[in-house]
């Protein structure tokens, strides 16, 4: 069946401007995360929904992040007013089990 | 704090030898801990999870184990192939629920 995607693959954006990432979890699935790996570092978790509960933030670095899940699917992460520092590679995953979560391709993003 | 700490960055094999990877952790008592693939350019892949009362676990080539004394796990690849170079990441539940990896271990397979 079809994986986890995300769209773009690839952002280059101006300093300053908004961008939004966007992530089709596997159909079925009730929990979808969003990580950031910058190069040749871990995973940092930013955020976490499950299911109609109210979504963890608590690895958002800022107020300029942001992400919503409409209709327990599809989950965008919104980046406003975009730094340089934000570069990195966004991935999303999602999981029906918490324990095995399903990544996809990530979008990586340049801030210029 | 809690941390992750997977002790080498990078490790260089011959073909045929057993890869042996190691994911030592501080302040967490976590239920299981699993371990991850993540090829370049790609998101991380599942491979294995263990419980906190299991000592060991196998599957096919790989062999994990988990001792909560020492807040330690090693994971090893055992007859080690080329196709096995990639980055692998321990992972663990963090007190708000959220999964916290390591940095991971860059593992190179020399034929």
């Amino acid at each position: 069946g079809a994986g986890v995607s995300q769209s773009p693959s690839n952002k280059v954006t101006e300093k300053g401007k908004d961008v939004e990432l966007r992530c089709d979890p596997i159909s079925g699935h009730t929990a979808l995360y969003w990580y950031r790996q910058s190069l040749g570092q871990g995973l940092e978790f930013l955020i976490y929904f499950q299911g109609n509960s109210a979504p963890d933030k608590s690895g958002l670095p800022s107020d300029r992040f942001s992400a919503e899940r409409t209709g327990g699917s599809v989950s965008t992460l919104t980046i406003q007013r975009t730094q340089q520092e934000d570069s990195a590679v966004y991935l999303c995953a999602s999981s029906l089990v918490r324990w095995e979560q399903y990544f996809g391709p990530g979008t990586r993003l340049t801030v210029t | 704090s809690q941390k992750i700490e997977q002790n080498s960055e990078a490790l260089n094999i011959q073909e045929g030898k057993t890869a042996t990877l190691t994911c030592n952790y501080t302040n967490y008592s976590p239920a299981y801990l699993q371990w991850y693939r993540q090829d370049p350019g790609r998101g991380p892949v599942f491979l294995l999870l263990i419980r906190e009362n299991e000592k060991e676990k196998r599957k096919e080539r790989l062999k994990v184990t988990f001792d909560t004394t020492l807040k330690q796990s090693l994971f090893h690849i055992t007859a080690s192939q080329p196709a096995d170079s990639a980055t692998y990441l321990c992972a663990l539940l963090g007190d708000n629920n959220d999964m916290r990896f390591g940095a991971g271990t860059r593992l190179t397979v020399k034929p």
